[in-house]
């Protein structure tokens, strides 16, 4: 299975602030993926992170609320923007095994927004 | 595109009965289908996968059984214990491309002792 650590782990920010997330994996792998999960829900894809190009973002999220960098094939960052109470969620970072399909999730960030 | 529907969201038995969760898909394209358990304050974990050219994947207590034709498949976990309480997804994707997982709603169990 992959390792894959995040950080922070949690944080309280407050409405109108940025807090970018980090994602890190113990091997080189194409394709990151981060999701939402609000409390007591299931997981929502927010987008794919691709290395050297642009994130592909599901129905629903746009990069300007969620921008996302990928400079290379371990690290991952999702920044939420401007954010407000309902963005209040677990953010987790996913990979797949290397020359697998099974996905992996990080540990995830807590965010409560006041 | 892809949704996934899950039953029951939840779903309580007595400690050493079985437990079964269904999910069904709506793209026939979709050939890899995850399950994950989820216990409070944690990642989603990888307990049993199936991929399209499998009927049936077993995995000491848990299984999985897929049906194509119905676009559905199951989780089966027998013999329960309470340390099987969680919150368990199925997922549904693609085995190429951009691998994204499409997840149903989730079921919580409960194992009484």
């Amino acid at each position: 299975s992959a390792v894959i650590s995040q950080k922070p782990s949690r944080d309280i920010c407050q409405r109108g602030t940025s807090l970018t997330i980090q994602c890190q994996v113990d091997s080189q792998v194409t394709m990151m993926f981060w999701y939402r999960q609000q409390p007591g829900q299931s997981l929502t894809l927010i987008a794919t992170a691709n290395q050297g190009s642009e994130a592909t973002y599901e129905s629903g999220f746009v990069i300007d609320k969620f921008p996302i960098s990928r400079p290379n094939l371990t690290f991952s960052t999702l920044t939420v923007s401007n954010m407000s109470p309902e963005d209040s969620s677990i953010y987790l970072c996913s990979a797949p095994r290397v020359a697998g399909v099974e996905q992996f999730f990080g540990p995830g960030t807590r965010l409560t927004v006041l | 595109g892809e949704n996934v529907e899950q039953h029951p969201s939840t779903l309580s038995v007595q400690e050493g009965d079985s437990a079964v969760i269904k999910c069904t898909y709506s793209d026939s394209a979709s050939n890899y289908f995850p399950w994950y358990k989820q216990e409070l304050g944690k990642r989603p974990q990888l307990i049993i996968d199936i991929r399209s050219n499998v009927g049936e994947k077993k995995d000491q207590r848990i299984a999985v059984t897929l049906n194509k034709t119905a676009k559905h498949f199951s989780l089966h976990i027998t013999e329960t214990q309470p340390e099987d309480s969680a919150v368990y997804f199925c997922a549904a994707s693609k085995d190429t491309g951009f691998q994204k997982l499409v997840f149903g709603t989730g079921t919580r169990l409960l194992v009484s002792p």
